[in-house]
């Protein structure tokens, strides 16, 4: 059973390029989330997916896409990559949109130069 | 609104001695309460919850937390510190209404050190 699963751990990409951060969970949730951290300002929701086949903004969204490809994996795409959107990037998931706890994964480090 | 504030962003202890991390929230609804840990390099970890039942809350590796309604605080407290616990806390609120429940905000972070 290994949780919330990210690819890659760790990126580096040149202004414009273009990637796609993906996640899978094992544990049959229904919600998944993407956040973003950058240093003193906590975790903010850049997409969400209350369920399989729905996608909604969080606070961030502008500059990203989701991709919800089935009940397990959760994609977030970065069409043309910015310096600002240089951050650790993280994947959660919970049993419903209503359920509290979320299950976080182990992190993407993205740098954009 | 809903908002989180933790007040320290920094908080040095020695080993054994007792943890007090502050935090605030602001809600127009009863919220639900959180207190994550992120060790360095890894993801977020539940360590306790507050959802409408018992006002103090016993959570994973000794921290408890206590809702207070009339001071809006949710402070997470640990009698005896241990090295292990050196990470960084986030205080976290979710809104109680309108299906919006997933929709977490997370204070700002307080990074906690340990000294042997």
């Amino acid at each position: 059973n290994a949780g919330v699963t990210q690819t890659p751990k760790f990126q580096v990409l040149k202004t414009g390029q273009s990637m796609t951060l993906q996640c899978a969970q094992d544990m049959n949730h229904n919600s998944m989330y993407w956040y973003r951290q950058d240093p003193g300002m906590g975790l903010r929701l850049i997409y969400y997916s209350a369920s399989e086949g729905t996608t909604d903004k969080g606070e961030v969204p502008n500059g990203y896409n989701v991709s919800r490809l089935n009940k397990r994996e959760f994609s977030l795409r970065l069409e043309s990559a910015a310096p600002s959107q240089t951050s650790v990037y993280f994947c959660a998931s919970s049993e419903s949109y209503r359920s509290y706890e979320q299950y976080f994964g182990p992190g993407t480090r993205l740098t954009v130069t | 609104a809903q908002s989180v504030t933790q007040l320290d962003s920094h908080v040095s202890v020695s080993e054994g001695t007792p943890v007090l991390l502050r935090c605030n929230y602001s809600s127009s609804y009863s919220p639900s309460l959180f207190w994550y840990v992120q060790h360095p390099n890894k993801g977020l970890q539940l360590l306790l919850k507050y959802t409408s039942a018992a006002t103090l809350v016993k959570g994973i590796n000794g921290f408890e937390a206590e809702f207070k309604k009339s001071e809006t605080s949710f402070h997470l407290t640990k009698p005896s510190a241990h090295m292990s616990d050196a990470a960084e806390y986030f205080c976290v609120v979710s809104p109680n209404y309108g299906g919006s429940q997933g929709n977490l905000i997370f204070g700002k972070g307080t990074k906690l050190s340990v000294k042997p």
